[in-house]
């Protein structure tokens, strides 16, 4: 299995919901990342989870809140977002934290109404 | 101020055309990576390069890497509709990860 599995592929939420990201990889790799990319921009590094602790939090908002419960699964919680919030969210794995290669999920499409 | 610069940002061609993408830092990198990625799914990884004044080939796309391991080219030989995507240049080298502002490139037939 070589692929990273995001669900749901896409989302619409209002801005007093809670509703989570979820994204699953069994490659065997101990780095995961979340990203988010807003439209015909680059996507922009999150959250860095290295050996299933969080190693790099890029001063994302609190209403983000990442988890990873194991070496296979990363999640991101979301609770109260903005309409600016709304964008495609990756997620992406690597061998280990530093590694040149990153497989990408297809992504999250979030729409926050 | 951003880390990994490319130009062009955008670039409408027709198939057969051959272009260049650039990527370019003031910063020297261990490593760069360069990403392909098509409307609603996530980057592809095209390459890796290491060495300074390294070229690799990928069919009809060469990479190079600048000697002083500070900038990136992306050259694409009789481009195709397939090859149309945004076009991403990326670092992990000295606690750095970060993409660079992106090419969007466009084939038509």
């Amino acid at each position: 299995d070589t692929e990273v599995t995001q669900t749901p592929k896409h989302l619409v939420m209002g801005m007093t919901n809670k509703k989570s990201l979820k994204c699953e990889q069994h490659m065997g790799h101990r780095a995961m990342y979340w990203y988010k990319q807003k439209a015909k921009k680059p996507p922009e590094l999150m959250f860095v989870y290295s050996y299933e602790k969080l190693s790099i939090n890029e001063s994302v908002p609190s209403r983000f809140s990442p988890e990873c419960p194991n070496s296979s699964l990363l999640n991101l919680h979301l609770h109260a977002l903005q309409p600016e919030d709304s964008a495609l969210y990756l997620c992406a794995s690597a061998v280990v934290s530093g590694a040149n290669v990153l497989t990408f999920g297809a992504g999250s499409r979030l729409t926050v109404l | 101020t951003q880390l990994l610069e490319q130009s062009p940002q955008f670039l409408s061609i027709q198939e057969g055309e051959n272009l260049t993408v650039y990527c370019n830092s003031s910063s020297v990198f261990s490593s760069l990576q360069w990403y392909r990625q098509e409307p609603g799914e996530g980057p592809v990884l095209l390459v890796t390069v290491v060495t300074g004044g390294e070229v690799k080939k990928l069919k009809r796309l060469t990479f190079q890497f600048g000697d002083a391991r500070k900038d990136s080219s992306l050259h694409i030989t009789a481009a195709q509709p397939g090859d149309t995507g945004l076009y991403l240049c990326h670092v992990t080298g000295f606690q750095k990860l970060v993409f660079g502002t992106g090419t969007r490139l466009l084939v038509s037939p």
